[in-house]
């Protein structure tokens, strides 16, 4: 089936500090996002990727949609202690001709900020 | 911001018992999608509704699981005799359009199944 796998599975950081999360895919999305999951929450979108090679800001946020359709990558700058959540990348995928969608969720990045 | 709202926000139930998780999507989306989210793993796709029908399910959807919408505002997913492995945070999420990524999910409804 398809997968997403995340890295780093966790980060550590001091506030201030900029920080760079990658999603690798083993089948092609043609549309990718970034959604943070705060605890006891859902999943909120961050960012939304269309067209391979994409680079998209969301304020402090920056995510590119790879050449290949395959992969991406999201950096947080000058982290801030709100910033600390799950970070999953999650591919939209659809079926039947267009009649369904689904998103596939990666195995997601733990982040951490010290004040 | 419209936000899709999940009642109740913890359930603790017996194996065996039936459950329902309530979902009330928003307003003026026509696609709703339960998914759940294992403690400490990724979250995965259920079901995707449209139209008064399921227009998709995972392998995980199996026969002790349905989903409704009873009336013009709630979506509901019911598990017919709950399992141990079953326990999960059950997130359900709604869309405007077909393909559109801009989902908008609810807050999520923790499932406890002793």
């Amino acid at each position: 089936g398809q997968q997403l796998n995340q890295s780093p599975q966790s980060m550590f950081i001091q506030e201030g500090e900029d920080v760079s999360m990658n999603c690798t895919s083993s089948s092609i999305f043609n549309t990718w996002l970034w959604y943070k999951q705060d605890p006891g929450e859902g999943p909120v979108l961050l960012i939304a990727l269309y067209k391979a090679g994409e680079l998209t800001s969301n304020g402090r946020l920056t995510a590119q949609f790879g050449i290949t359709r395959k992969d991406s990558f999201l950096n947080i700058s000058a982290s801030i202690p709100s910033d600390v959540g799950i970070y999953f990348c999650a591919g939209l995928t659809t079926n039947y001709g267009g009649a369904t969608n689904k998103l596939i969720f990666g195995t997601g990045t733990l982040l951490a900020v010290q004040p | 911001e419209p936000e899709v709202t999940q009642t109740p926000s913890h359930q603790v139930t017996q194996m065996g018992q039936e459950v329902i998780l309530r979902c009330v999507p928003i307003s003026n989306h026509l696609y709703f999608y339960w998914y759940r989210q294992i403690l400490g793993q990724k979250v995965e796709f259920l079901v995707s509704f449209y139209n008064n029908e399921i227009s998709e399910k995972s392998e995980i959807f199996d026969d002790q699981f349905s989903v409704e919408r009873p009336d013009g505002s709630n979506f509901t997913l019911k598990i017919r005799s709950t399992k141990l492995e079953d326990s999960a945070m059950y997130f359900c999420a709604s869309s405007p359009t077909r393909g559109s990524p801009r989902y908008t999910f609810g807050s999520g409804t923790r499932l406890t199944v002793v």
